[in-house]
């Protein structure tokens, strides 16, 4: 079955960009017509919808790129699919302590219904 | 955009129903029939338990079922179990982005 797994630095420096990669094992990102999205929780708070992709291939053809990110966070965020079309990735530059969560990658839009165990990234000097 | 409204916690004895509200706005909750919940236990990640307002992916008890009047999604949870102790989270679909609910507690007593 699908499985997701998140991975990238855990520690951040202030002002610096946060890279994550969302790794997915027993499907492809460019099947089966799934949005793919990066949800996150700072430490006994709630979830916060960072953004979601959509990728598909028909025959050879692959399209990439239909995106849509959280306002609040639109200008710092990009998500982008890998070379490797099992994996999708987050950007987030000029971080700051605010940024500080663990970070989920999730299958779907709206309804997410698989979804990665979440990796604690830390935003420090 | 602001996160939906939930309260923050609810209780209930083991066997009693509960009822979880959401509400938003007619851009998000009112606007489409995408709300989706989801349970979430200590360092876990969530889990889903309702989408499209009313559908239970399969596997999860006919004890949950979710709702919505207006602005405002709800889920139940009938007769509750201990197990059923942890935090809700609802979500909205609401066009190019995705919104999600404070968060309520549950409490079985």
């Amino acid at each position: 079955q699908v499985q997701l797994q998140e991975s990238g630095p855990g520690l951040v420096k202030p002002s610096q960009t946060l890279s994550l990669t969302c790794t997915v094992s027993g499907g492809s990102i460019t099947s089966d017509n799934y949005y793919w999205s990066w949800i996150r929780q700072p430490a006994g708070k709630g979830l916060e919808w960072i953004g979601r992709i959509y990728t598909s291939e028909i025959g050879r053809v692959y399209t990439s790129g239909n995106t849509n990110y959280n306002p609040s966070l639109k200008s710092r965020v990009t998500i982008s699919v890998g070379t490797s079309k099992s994996q999708f990735s987050l950007k987030l530059n000029s971080v700051t302590a605010a940024d500080t969560a663990v970070y989920y990658c999730a299958r779907g839009s709206d309804a997410f219904d698989i979804w990665g165990h979440g990796t604690m990234v830390t935003v420090s000097s | 955009q602001s996160a939906l409204t939930q309260p923050r916690s609810v209780s209930g004895s083991p066997g009693q129903s509960v009822t979880i509200s959401c509400t938003g706005t007619s851009s998000d909750v009112g606007g489409y029939n995408y709300v989706s919940w989801y349970q979430q236990d200590p360092g876990k990640a969530p889990k889903l338990i309702i989408y499209d307002v009313i559908k239970r992916p399969s596997g999860v008890p006919d004890r949950f079922s979710g709702s919505k009047s207006g602005n405002t999604a709800s889920l139940t949870i009938s007769g509750l179990q201990a197990e059923d102790e942890a935090d809700y989270y609802c979500c909205s679909y609401a066009g190019t982005y995705t919104l999600f609910g404070g968060g309520t507690k549950l409490t079985v007593l």
